[in-house]
């Protein structure tokens, strides 16, 4: 029982022009969400977050959008760069036990063409 | 970068073997997360602390236990290793047990199964 989906295992993207990775959730008790970003061979690294109150979030180049009523959000890169290319997770933070524990969609890998 | 490692990076081992993977912080947080990755199913909890000496099991946490015995170390043990668990480990840690702060994750350790 999957609770956050990434559909789209792949993308690609030609680099100076928007990314956007989508993801959907079905447990609307989560209270954050996160998106984590993975290179060959490392582990994965923290992006961007957002708090379910809130709607949007930026930093920099990166921009998440929150759509409660959907259970969905999504990732935009603008503009995307080479660099960018990785695979991308979304999750969700949630209470467990005595701690937190994320859980993460699938991955949806990004190409950036040149 | 937050200050983890996880050793080894690579194993193989044959089935019925037991096997320890160690994972070591730097950052003095207290704490720390055993994941692991396989396709399809992002990363899923097995175990993690909230303390030196406290931990507790996490979604997937069958044919592993864990000890951790000093703040910086956390140790992952699989004690008769099985087919099913060939798979990436990921150590993870974070400064707090609420939703709202991030984990970093280690580089990650490759165990194969034979």
């Amino acid at each position: 029982d999957q609770q956050v989906k990434q559909n789209s295992p792949s993308l690609s993207v030609q680099e100076g022009r928007i990314s956007i990775l989508n993801c959907d959730y079905t447990n609307s008790m989560f209270d954050y969400f996160l998106w984590y970003k993975k290179y060959p061979a490392e582990g994965p690294t923290f992006l961007i977050s957002i708090s379910s109150i809130k709607d949007k979030n930026e930093d920099g180049r990166f921009t998440v959008f929150l759509n409660k009523s959907a259970k969905h959000l999504s990732l935009h890169i603008v503009p995307s760069q080479p660099g960018d290319s990785a695979v991308y997770f979304c999750a969700a933070s949630v209470r467990y036990s005595s701690a937190s524990k994320i859980i993460f969609g699938s991955g949806t890998r990004l190409s950036i063409r040149p | 970068d937050a200050g983890i490692t996880q050793s080894p990076r690579h194993k193989v081992t044959e089935t019925g073997t037991p096997v320890t993977l160690r994972c070591h912080q730097t950052e003095n947080h207290r704490y720390m997360y055993w994941y692991r990755q396989d396709p399809g199913h992002g990363l899923r909890l097995i175990h993690y602390s909230y303390g030196v000496k406290d931990t507790d099991k996490g979604e997937v946490s069958d044919g592993y236990s864990v000890s951790r015995s000093k703040t910086e170390d956390f140790l992952l043990t699989l004690e008769s290793a099985t087919s099913s668990q060939t798979s990436v480990y990921f150590c993870a840690i974070s400064e707090s047990g609420g939703t709202s702060y991030e984990q970093y994750f280690g580089p990650g350790t490759r165990l194969t199964v034979t």
